[in-house]
């Protein structure tokens, strides 16, 4: 299996942009995350759905974000308007749930908000 | 809510010696999952081990143990004859059975010298 897949890996945008982060997480798993690292606040939850339903979404920072999975094989986060604030790498994540508790790191999109 | 210090931001060890990376949590829980990831420069988060809470035994996975001591909430790690590809930040997870989330630590930067 290719891993969990994410698209960008690089992203620099102007502030009041939409950005659109992509994941394609491993066959058969049924889990998903998002996490967002920074610096000042480390690796943050930001989402995590199971069998491509929302379960958690208390660490979506404000409205400007969103999530979405409208299939087994493929998920979206969005930021609109994009501030500068939201600069950071952005992990995809992806697991059998109830199965060994493991999950399986995408690369993560960095991205740049001037 | 769950929540997991790593106390040490910072550490070095010389090649082939033997370092110890604390982790502490606390949970209400009796049932979870205890990890430590590395994220080497290249960003990729891979996990390094693997502890369950109702195991007595402590994990090991070839030079890398722990010390699980469920008592005192206390979960290290210890790598053994340290080599230059071990430099990388080190992150301590808790994973409740209940919720499937994996909740990180700030992380422990690891500098192996020649």
């Amino acid at each position: 299996d290719a891993g969990v897949i994410q698209s960008p890996r690089h992203e620099v945008t102007e502030m009041g942009q939409e950005v659109t982060l992509r994941c394609k997480p491993i066959s058969g798993h049924n889990s998903l995350f998002w996490y967002r690292q920074t610096m000042m606040r480390g690796l943050e939850l930001l989402i995590y759905f199971n069998n491509n339903v929302p379960i958690d979404d208390s660490g979506m920072p404000e409205d400007r974000f969103s999530a979405k999975m409208p299939n087994a094989s493929f998920s979206t986060l969005k930021i609109q308007p994009s501030e500068p604030r939201d600069s950071a790498v952005y992990f995809c994540a992806s697991s059998e749930a109830g199965v060994t508790g493991e999950l399986f790191f995408g690369e993560g999109s960095r991205l740049t908000v001037l | 809510a769950q929540t997991v210090t790593q106390s040490q931001p910072e550490m070095s060890v010389q090649e082939a010696e033997t370092v110890t990376l604390s982790c502490t949590y606390d949970t209400s829980e009796n049932n979870y999952y205890l990890f430590w990831y590395k994220q080497p420069p290249s960003r990729q988060m891979i996990l390094v081990i693997r502890q369950e809470a109702y195991k007595q035994q402590n994990a090991t996975e070839n030079r890398f143990s722990v010390n699980f001591q469920k008592a005192a909430k206390s979960f290290s790690l210890k790598i053994s004859d340290s080599q230059l590809g071990d430099t990388a930040m080190y992150f301590c997870a808790f994973m409740s059975l209940n919720t499937d989330k994996l909740i990180f630590g700030t992380g422990t930067r690891l500098q192996v010298f020649p």
